[in-house]
Formats: structure tokens, sequence, C-alpha cells
């Protein structure tokens, strides 16, 4: 069935360097690959998003790159600040007109040392 | 505030047992979906309505079910609740059905099954 892997499980990294988080999917239909943040006890919050037609999508310090040939796309935050701890989760997602499957990554834990 | 509404926040039953989880969508959503987040896991997709119709189905076990009302709110039914079953259940709502719509997360209902 679908699957979405996602590493690392836990990254740490100092402040105002990069951190690059990466998943690959499996069904090849997969045409949406949102990525989703959630803090400690709060709940999940879109921060980025790709459709499968764009290879690279910017937002300020955030970046995301999809190679549909591979079967991947990453997460790419630079100049990390440490708003940015929490838990990052890339998702893969298969659009109808009429339906929606959205498959999650287990989830990358990033920490951010001071 | 994403402006999506769950009620309740936590909730503590017994094995075996029956509950029911509420969920309000944004202002003008028409689609509503369910995930199952264990401790530590990642998101589980559970199931999609959109407009009061069953439109995609995840990894739901046959003790659950959901619908959507007229008025656009769903509900979670769990029933003969196992200790497993404790977890963060979480609605979603986007303004269409096909997976291309952001999904705006509620807060969450965290169930704890003794």
């Amino acid at each position: 069935g679908e699957n979405v892997e996602q590493h690392p499980s836990t990254l740490s990294v100092q402040e105002g360097d990069s951190a690059v988080i990466k998943c690959t999917y499996s069904d090849s239909a997969s045409n949406y690959f949102p990525w989703y943040k959630q803090e400690l006890g709060k709940r999940p919050q879109l921060i980025i998003d790709i459709r499968s037609n764009v290879g690279e999508k910017k937002d300020q310090r955030i970046a995301v790159t999809l190679n549909k040939t591979a079967k991947h796309f990453s997460l790419h935050i630079t100049e990390t600040q440490p708003e940015d701890s929490a838990v990052y989760f890339c998702a893969a997602s298969i659009g109808y007109s009429s339906a929606s499957k959205i498959i999650f990554g287990s989830g990358t834990r990033l920490s951010i040392r001071p | 505030d994403s402006g999506v509404t769950q009620t309740p926040k936590h909730l503590i039953t017994a094995t075996g047992q029956r509950v029911t989880l509420r969920c309000s969508p944004r202002s003008g959503d028409l689609s509503v979906y369910w995930y199952q987040q264990s401790l530590d896991q990642g998101l589980q997709f559970l199931i999609q309505y959109y407009n009061g119709e069953e439109r995609a189905k995840g990894n739901i076990l046959e003790r659950f079910s959901a619908q959507q009302f007229p008025d656009l709110h769903s509900e979670l039914n769990l029933s003969s609740l196992e200790l497993g079953d404790s977890a963060l259940y979480f609605c979603a709502s986007s303004v269409a059905s096909g997976a291309l719509s952001e999904q705006y997360f509620g807060p969450g209902t965290r169930l704890t099954v003794t």
C-alpha cells in the first residue's frame, strides 16, 4: 500500500545552521506534498506545500524540493532559530475530484541548540 | 486558532466503553478529516467526509465509525474501547474534497482509556 518514509527521526542542529528533512513516497500517483509543524502539545500546522508540477518552492527560511522521478521530497530550513524546534511531518497525498487520501511520514523531532 | 473546534478536550474512560468525539469545521469548509496520533507516533489518517458523504477511508478500525451532519459538523464514534485506543484524535477541515486543499487542524481530543 501507500507509504511515506521520513528521515531522520530526530535532528539536532546549532542555531543558525541549516536543517534538512527527507521523505520518500511509494505511490507515483501522489500529487500534493504538504509539510506540517507540530509544537509540543499543539495541533499540526501547515508550513509549506508543493504540488507535483513544481520542483521547488521557497517561503522565507523554508524551502521544499520535489523529485518526482525518484519519488523524493525534502524540507530545508535555513538560519534555524529556537522557535523552529518542533516535530515536522511530511505527507503525500493523492487528490481526486471527489476524494483525497493523505499519508503522513513518521515525523522528525528537530531540536535547535542555542 | 485554525477555526476548527473539537470537543471534548480531554476524555478519560474505561475499556469496553463507547465515546463520541465532536468536530466543527471552519466556516465554509465542506471536508472533514479524522486522524489518530498515538504517543510519539505519527498521524494516522482515519476517514474523510465531504458535504455529508464518506469520501476516503484510511486505517480505521471496524469499532470506529464517523458521520458528518447537514450542518457539516462531524462525530467520531469509538466503541469497545481498548487500552491501545488511547491517543490524541485530531480532526481537520478543508474547503474542497481533493487533496490539493490545505487542511486546518483542530486542537485535538486526548482520549485516555484505563
